[in-house]
Formats: structure tokens, C-alpha cells, sequence
């Protein structure tokens, strides 16, 4: 079974430019995740989906920071503009089910994106 | 802001040797507890979760402790080995409104085995 696909692996940009990362999910997924993880740092939520539905984004940025989740399957996260402080990696992790869903909300993590702003 | 405090922040630890990570956690609302590991480069991992209706989950190498009346919960590593080496990540979900729950984690333990 392919994993959770991520790209790109690295980007590196100047602040107030915009970024996007792409991320698909395991085949069959119907919930993604986008993960914010600083470094020395948890990953934090950032946005939830259930199917292309927004399920939790309480803790996106929104005047700077979108996501979208098109056909419910793959999905991409945008920066615009960036600033120093969004140097992280961000991970997209999807599971079968949503969390609480027992047997079904294991949630399977990509590589992430490390993304560097200067 | 709920939130999980995981200590060590790190770890060595001989080969053979036991792991022991510790997590506490305030909101007695938390009803799933797992723990993840990452390696450098690599996405979090599930290892092994529990659920408050048990006190001891063990698989493996890897045993969670659980105390509910304390609100703590510990990952034991038995017989380390250097390939245990990674990052761990305890977490914690609660219903966060609505029927939608998610996922808080501590803020890592770099274990490091020593051959």
C-alpha cells in the first residue's frame, strides 16, 4: 500500500513570498490532516477534512494560510504571503476514518515539506 | 489552550537497556492516548495507543503505562536497541467541539541507544 505522498520535500523562500505544498492522501482516505511542526515542537493542526469538507481549521491562520481539498482526494496548503516564523515542516497525515472512529482513525503521516523562509 | 507535557526532553539510554518517556495531561476530557515515533526526515509514525478502560497496553518491546487518577501515561521501551533511536511524541484527543476530535502532542523525546 503506497504511502501519503508529499511535495515539495524542500523549498526555501524569501518572506512575503507564496508557497504551496501538495499532498496525497492513502488511497480510500477519506479524512487528511495538515500538520504544522516547528522545530523541537509537536506537529500542531492546522486544518482537518472529511472528504473535501473543512472539518477543523480553528487553528489555521486564514489571512494568510488556505488549503483546499478538491474531489476529496488529494490536497494542497498555500502560504501568502510567508513570514519568518512559518519556517517548519508540514505534514499531511490521512486515515480511513475520522478520529473517534475506532478502528478506522489511525493516522498515517507523509515526510513532510521543510519549508525555510529567509 | 489543552495541552500535554511530555519529559524527558532527551534520553540516552545503553543498549538493552529500559526507555522510560513520561507525558501529564490536564483535560480530563483526553480519551485516546498514543504515542508516535519519528525518525529524522520521516513523518510520525504510529507505535502503540491506548484508551482510558485500561490501565497497561503492551506490544512487543513497547509497553504504555496508564493512570487515569494521576492523568499520566508513560512509554516503556524494554531491551533498547540503537534502532529504537528517534524522536517520540506522546498525544492525547478530545472531542474539540461538535463530534470532531484531534490530536494534541507533547513536544517530543529524542531517545538516543548507545551500542
Amino acid at each position: 500500500e503506497a504511502g501519503v505522498a508529499q511535495s515539495p520535500r524542500y523549498k526555501i523562500i524569501e518572506k512575503r513570498q507564496s508557497v504551496a505544498f501538495w499532498c496525497n492522501p492513502i488511497s480510500g482516505h477519506a479524512t487528511l490532516y495538515w500538520y504544522q511542526q516547528i522545530l523541537g515542537q509537536g506537529p500542531k493542526l492546522l486544518i482537518q477534512f472529511q472528504n473535501n469538507g473543512v472539518v477543523d481549521d480553528s487553528q489555521l491562520p486564514k489571512d494568510r494560510f488556505s488549503a483546499e481539498r478538491l474531489k476529496g482526494v488529494d490536497s494542497t496548503l498555500k502560504i501568502q504571503p510567508a513570514k519568518l516564523e512559518d519556517s517548519a515542516v508540514y505534514l499531511c497525515a490521512s486515515s480511513y476514518g475520522p478520529l473517534g472512529v475506532i478502528g478506522a482513525d489511525t493516522q498515517y503521516f507523509g515526510p513532510g515539506t521543510r519549508l525555510t523562509v529567509l | 489552550q489543552q495541552q500535554v507535557k511530555q519529559s524527558p526532553q532527551s534520553l540516552i539510554v545503553q543498549k538493552g537497556g529500559i526507555s522510560i518517556i513520561n507525558c501529564a495531561y490536564e483535560n480530563t476530557a483526553f480519551d485516546y492516548f498514543p504515542w508516535y515515533q519519528q525518525f529524522p526526515g520521516k513523518g510520525p509514525a504510529l507505535l502503540i495507543a491506548i484508551r482510558p478502560d485500561v490501565s497497561e497496553k503492551k506490544e512487543g518491546r513497547f509497553t504504555i503505562s496508564f493512570n487515569k487518577s494521576a492523568k499520566q501515561f508513560s512509554l516503556h521501551i524494554m531491551d533498547s536497541q540503537p534502532g529504537d533511536s528517534a524522536t517520540y511524541f506522546c498525544a492525547a484527543t478530545s472531542n474539540s467541539g461538535g463530534s470532531n476530535y484531534k490530536l494534541t502532542f507533547g513536544k517530543g523525546t529524542l531517545l538516543t541507544v548507545n551500542p
